[in-house]
């Protein structure tokens, strides 16, 4: 069974450009939730989306927005890049539904601002 | 969501077992009780989760205390790819509650030949 793929794993941007991620859950897996790691701030949550709904959002601007589609798959845009978005981006994604099901992570998209 | 606390670090010999603490005093009856893991250069890897009862996988068992105050992840035999940090977090089992997990700082796992 494939894993959660996120694309592209690694990413170099300029200050106030903007960028999409993608992300690709486990198949049958309607929750993708999408989470920010920065060495000073550890593991942040951003959002999440539940059929193709947005359901959480975590403490971040409105820079950062998201959206999922009726397959699941999810993209993450940030817009008016900053050297602070610099960060590991991870998507997630889970069957949905209570929180005690297990989410299944990618191994992120390394993003860096020049 | 309740929160947790993690020494910030553990060292364990190879092949010895280990057990990682977690404190969550302020637990609701309706909070299950997750750890996750991340190894170096990858994302978090989802390890075991439990509500009341002590629960075992291929990866590790998790050992509940009857008050749910507090909660051990045992991996039995540590191995040099089990170092990594390791998250012990609270999500609300109640239905339709949504996912947003709140990681902390974890345990690092040191782990010595």
């Amino acid at each position: 069974k494939a894993g959660v793929t996120q694309t592209p794993r690694y990413l170099i941007k300029t200050r106030g450009q903007q960028v999409t991620l993608s992300c690709s859950p486990i198949s049958g897996h309607r929750s993708v939730s999408w989470y920010q790691q920065t060495p000073g701030q550890g593991l942040q949550f951003l959002f999440e989306y539940f059929s193709e709904t947005q359901r959480n959002k975590g403490n971040f601007p409105g820079r950062f927005s998201g959206r999922q589609f009726s397959n699941s798959r999810s993209e993450m845009n940030v817009s008016t890049l900053e050297l602070g978005d610099s960060a590991l981006y991870l998507c997630a994604s889970s069957l949905g539904g209570s929180g005690n099901q297990p989410q299944h992570f990618g191994d992120g998209t390394r993003l860096s601002i020049l | 969501d309740a929160k947790t606390t993690q020494p910030n670090s553990m060292e364990s010999n190879e092949e010895e077992p280990v057990h990682l603490p977690c404190n969550h005093s302020t637990i609701s009856g309706t909070d299950y009780i997750h750890w996750y893991r991340q190894l170096p250069s990858q994302g978090p890897e989802y390890v075991i989760h439990g509500l009341t009862s002590n629960v075992n996988n291929r990866m590790a068992s998790l050992a509940i205390a009857e008050d749910r105050k507090s909660s051990t992840l045992i991996l039995h035999r540590a191995t040099l790819r089990d170092a990594a940090v390791y998250y012990c977090i609270l999500r609300d089992g109640k239905s339709n509650s949504g996912y947003a997990l709140n990681f902390g700082k974890g345990t690092s796992l040191l782990v010595t030949p």
